[in-house]
């Protein structure tokens, strides 16, 4: 079945620590994106990408990092400049970068030790 | 820029019974859409329903509508005949059509609680 893999479910940070948050899908959608969900706070953009090899920053993307080196990945790494990383990520799919509905993934819970 | 506001933090109905959440819209754009989407207790996020601003008619999707009001920048969603299934986080989204780099705009969210 076609769709979008988040893992971990679960992840731990140890401060200093850089961690990486995995996303893969195979509906061969071209726009990737990353988003942060805090309690009360909505899904705020941190990453999206409309195309391999290129990717734009969103509204809080200071303390992240990511990569589009394939079309079905689109991996985030929380860096250690990230003062406050606890927060459930989501990361979402769209065929293309127009007037299509995004597809999410089940998400991935991130704490800090 | 746009913003998408919902009003209500948080809700609860009885079971059966129909319910309306808000969302408010500031844009200075002409075509666009509008979506809601659930988040049920597993977090997963579902698309609930899609409105085009440039169709007048009200999207429809089973027991959920909207009332789109274009003039006003106002897209309710209502929900009839609730049931327990529906009880969930709802999110009220933009998304432009003018502006091919433009991202989908999330509120901040109605939390849902339908109650037996």
């Amino acid at each position: 079945d076609g769709g979008i893999t988040q893992s971990p479910k679960y992840l731990f940070r140890k401060e200093g620590q850089n961690v990486t948050l995995s996303c893969e899908q195979n509906l061969n959608h071209d726009a990737m994106y990353w988003y942060r969900q805090d309690p009360g706070q909505g899904l705020r953009l941190i990453y999206y990408s409309q195309i391999v090899n290129d990717f734009q920053k969103g509204d809080i993307a200071e303390g992240y990092s990511v990569s589009r080196e394939k079309k079905e990945s689109f991996p985030l790494t929380v860096t250690s400049a990230q003062k406050n990383p606890t927060a459930f990520y989501l990361c979402a799919s769209q065929r293309g970068a127009w007037n299509e509905k995004l597809f999410f993934g089940s998400g991935t819970q991130l704490s800090v030790l | 820029a746009q913003t998408v506001t919902q009003s209500q933090p948080e809700m609860s109905v009885q079971e059966a019974e129909t319910v309306t959440l808000s969302c408010t819209y500031d844009t200075s754009e002409s075509n666009y859409y509008l979506f809601w989407y659930k988040q049920p207790p597993s977090r997963q996020m579902i698309l609930v329903i899609r409105q085009e601003a440039y169709k007048q008619q009200n999207a429809t999707e089973n027991r959920f509508s909207v009332n789109f009001q274009k003039a006003a920048k106002s897209f309710s969603l209502k929900i009839s005949d609730s049931q327990l299934g529906d009880t969930a986080m709802y999110f009220c989204a933009f998304m432009s059509l003018m502006n091919r780099d433009d991202k989908i705009i999330f509120g901040k969210g109605t939390r849902l609680h339908i109650l037996p």
